[in-house]
């Protein structure tokens, strides 16, 4: 079974449209993360939700939104996609802070064409 | 401000032979201080984690890292490689401030020739 699981795994798409990637955790997990980790492997925290209440929006386009329905659900949506957007997308969850380990998903690799 | 700082982006060791990657970090506060593996088209996974107490930590696949708190290091080792370790290592450290969060060095990635 999968602890962390996203869809797609890749995403392929124009400039300007709009995108969802999902997130899915069975762990039971309080606390869940969006990182986008660039071309160059560097992995930067975009969002973190714990208990579905936002608690860390870093310096992120408001093309980004996410959205947590339930604590084991944290969505990615992505309005008026640029080249600039395109990164590997990784969800991750942890029992309660980042001073735990993090249980990350396989990744989305986005590309905007 | 926190950071993580692994100062090599490449590393090549043959199979068999020892690793160490470095890795410094910057935080005000005792760090809670975490090694990643990164295997092509995988997400992350935790190879290890410093909070307190000893400052050698064992973890999974036979790697260990020593905590230098004078030389601000989390340097990860392994005594002999496999060609199977190959993969992206990431350094990092949990923050407070502004919300928990793990802050990540720029990663090293390891080659492992025959």
């Amino acid at each position: 079974d999968t602890a962390v699981s996203q869809t797609p795994k890749y995403l392929v798409t124009q400039m300007g449209n709009d995108k969802s990637i999902k997130c899915e955790q069975n762990l039971g997990h309080d606390t869940m993360y969006w990182y986008k980790q660039d071309s160059k492997k560097f992995l930067k925290i975009m969002f973190s939700y714990n208990n579905k209440e936002l608690i860390i929006n870093e310096t992120v386009p408001n093309r980004f939104s996410p959205k947590s329905p339930d604590k084991a659900h944290l969505n990615l949506h992505i309005n008026s996609l640029e080249l600039g957007d395109s990164a590997v997308y990784f969800c991750a969850s942890s029992q309660r802070t980042a001073n735990e380990k993090l249980f990350f998903g396989s990744g989305t690799q986005l590309s905007v064409l | 401000a926190q950071s993580v700082t692994q100062p090599d982006i490449h590393i090549t060791v043959s199979e068999g032979a020892s690793l160490e990657l470095r890795c410094n970090y910057s935080y005000g506060a005792t760090p809670y201080l975490f090694w990643y593996v990164q295997s092509p088209g995988q997400g992350l996974q935790l190879l290890l984690k410093y909070f307190s107490g000893d400052t050698l930590v064992q973890g999974i696949k036979g790697f260990e890292a020593e905590f230098k708190r004078s030389q601000s290091s989390f340097n990860l080792r392994k005594p002999s490689v496999h060609w199977s370790d190959a993969a992206e290592y990431f350094c990092a450290v949990g923050a407070q401030g502004g919300g928990f969060k793990t802050i990540f060095g720029a990663g090293t990635r390891l080659f492992v020739k025959a």
